[in-house]
C-alpha cells in the first residue's frame, strides 16, 4: 500500500539558510509525488510534482526537489529561506491503482527566524 | 480561473444543528474531493467524485456526514446532526487527474 512518511514534524531555520525537508514514500512502481504549502489560514498549494523523466524538479517560490528512487526520497529543498516561507509543507503520493487519490504526509512547520 | 470556490469559510454553529458545506470546483476537473483536516488527525479524505459520482467514501466518518454532487460544478458536505467533534477545517479540491487544487477551506466550530 502507498504511504509517505515525513520524519520532522517542526523545524527551524535561520532566514537566508538553506533547507531540507524530508520525505520519504512506500510505493510498488514508478510513484507520482507532490510536494504542497499550506500558510496559516489557508489551502494547500501545490509546490511541485513529479511524474517522470529528470529526477530533479522545479517548483515555485523557488523550490526544488529530488527523487531519489534508490533511498525512496523526495526530499524538498530551497537555497536561502525567505521568512514567507514559514508554513506547513506536506509531501504527497499520487495513487495510480485507477482510485485518483493522493496519499498526503502528516507535514513538517517550518519556522523561519531572523 | 477563480481557483476551488468555497463556502463559508467560517461556520460556527450548536450541537444538534445541520451544517451544509458547500463547493464549486475549476471548471473542467472531473474528480472532486472533501478533506477534513484537524491537529490530532491531520488531513483525512473523507469521500471523492468522479463525473459527479461518488466513487469512495469508506473515509466518511458516520452516517451524519452525506455528501452530494448534483451537477459537475457543484458539491455539498452536509454534517446533520453535527457534534463538537466534527470541529475542523473542511477543504475541496478538484483535479484533472493527478495533482490536487484545493479551496481556502471552511472552518467550522460546533459548540
Amino acid at each position: 500500500a502507498q504511504s509517505v512518511t515525513q520524519p520532522d514534524i517542526h523545524i527551524t531555520v535561520s532566514e537566508g539558510a538553506s533547507l531540507e525537508l524530508r520525505c520519504n514514500y512506500s510505493y510498488g512502481a514508478t510513484p507520482y509525488l507532490f510536494w504542497y504549502v499550506q500558510s496559516p489560514g489557508q489551502g494547500l498549494q501545490l509546490l511541485l510534482k513529479y511524474f517522470s523523466g529528470d529526477t530533479l524538479v522545479q517548483g515555485i517560490k523557488g523550490f526544488e526537489a529530488e527523487f531519489k528512487r534508490s533511498q525512496s526520497s523526495f526530499n524538498l529543498r530551497k537555497p536561502s529561506v525567505h521568512w514567507s516561507d514559514a508554513a506547513e509543507y506536506f509531501c504527497a503520493v499520487y495513487d495510480q491503482t485507477g482510485a485518483n487519490n493522493l496519499f498526503f504526509g502528516t507535514g513538517t512547520r517550518l519556522t523561519v527566524i531572523p | 480561473d477563480a481557483g476551488v470556490i468555497q463556502s463559508p469559510r467560517h461556520e460556527v454553529t450548536e450541537m444538534g444543528q445541520e451544517v451544509t458545506l458547500r463547493c464549486k470546483p475549476i471548471s473542467g476537473h472531473d474528480y472532486l474531493f472533501w478533506y477534513r483536516q484537524t491537529m490530532m488527525r491531520g488531513l483525512e479524505l473523507l469521500i471523492y467524485f468522479n463525473n459527479n459520482v461518488p466513487i469512495d467514501d469508506s473515509g466518511m466518518p458516520e452516517d451524519r456526514f452525506s455528501a452530494k454532487m448534483p451537477n459537475a460544478s457543484f458539491s455539498t458536505l452536509k454534517i446533520q446532526p453535527s457534534e463538537p467533534r466534527d470541529s475542523a477545517v473542511y477543504f475541496c479540491a478538484s483535479s484533472p487527474a493527478g495533482e490536487l487544487y484545493f479551496g481556502p477551506g471552511t472552518r467550522l466550530t460546533v459548540t
